[in-house]
């Protein structure tokens, strides 16, 4: 089964406006991160929550996380075109080396001008 | 600093052939893991690498794949005999010490035909 799972799977939006992706996963985790990876290239880690944080900002990132609930939500603020891309969460188990990441099948965001 | 580099970007070859896959990951990074994304689907792990040993090979799908990082530098894998379910994109990360964020190459995309 997987351990981190997005919705929406594709989210299309107009520049200016608020994407939310949302992120569930099942085990005990250590930190969940979020990824971005744009068309043919390799991913680019964005930001990360340890287990004990509820809340975390970086620029124009909101993240959220819930152990109770074990899931977690990316805001991105005013977005731009540049923001299109596939976006996945990932999560280390308490059980694994760092590294060692469990990925969800990502949302696709288009973000049109 | 140079990012992760993977070599090739695209290979195409016929079921039965052989690949092999190259990974150069920043220097100075201890810590290499090779991922794959298989049919759209979850980027999966599978294995990684501390300097020139294998710290964990769980991930990896059968005896078909090869992994080797001789001399703790760049990383290879190879697939003997590739097989149609092997196509996909075949990512490869380091990472510095502690507990640092992963830094992807841009994946090799790798069609069994």
């Amino acid at each position: 089964s997987q351990q981190g799972e997005e919705d929406p799977q594709a989210l299309s939006i107009q520049e200016g406006e608020n994407a939310t992706m949302n992120c569930s996963y099942k085990t005990s985790i250590n930190n969940l991160q979020w990824y971005r990876q744009n068309s043919g290239r390799g991913l680019v880690h964005l930001i990360l929550i340890r287990s004990n944080e509820r809340e975390k900002h970086s620029g124009r990132l909101r993240v959220t996380l819930d152990t109770s609930k074990k899931s977690s939500s990316l805001l991105i603020t005013a977005s731009r075109a540049a923001d299109t891309a596939s976006y996945f969460c990932a999560t280390d188990a308490i059980t694994d080396s760092w590294g060692k990441l469990q990925f969800g099948a990502g949302t696709q965001v288009v973000v049109t001008p | 600093e140079a990012g992760v580099t993977q070599f090739p970007s695209h290979s195409v070859i016929e079921k039965g052939q052989t690949v092999t896959l190259r990974c150069d990951p920043i220097s100075g990074h201890d810590n290499l893991y090779w991922y794959r994304r298989v049919m759209g689907k979850e980027i999966k792990f599978l294995l990684h690498f501390v300097k020139e040993s294998k710290q964990d090979e769980s991930g990896m799908p059968n005896n078909r794949f090869l992994a080797e990082r001789t001399g703790g530098t760049y990383s290879t894998l190879k697939v003997q005999p590739a097989e149609l379910e092997d196509s996909g994109v075949y990512f490869c990360a380091s990472r510095g010490p502690g507990n640092s964020p992963l830094h992807f190459g841009n994946g090799t995309r790798l069609t069994v035909t």
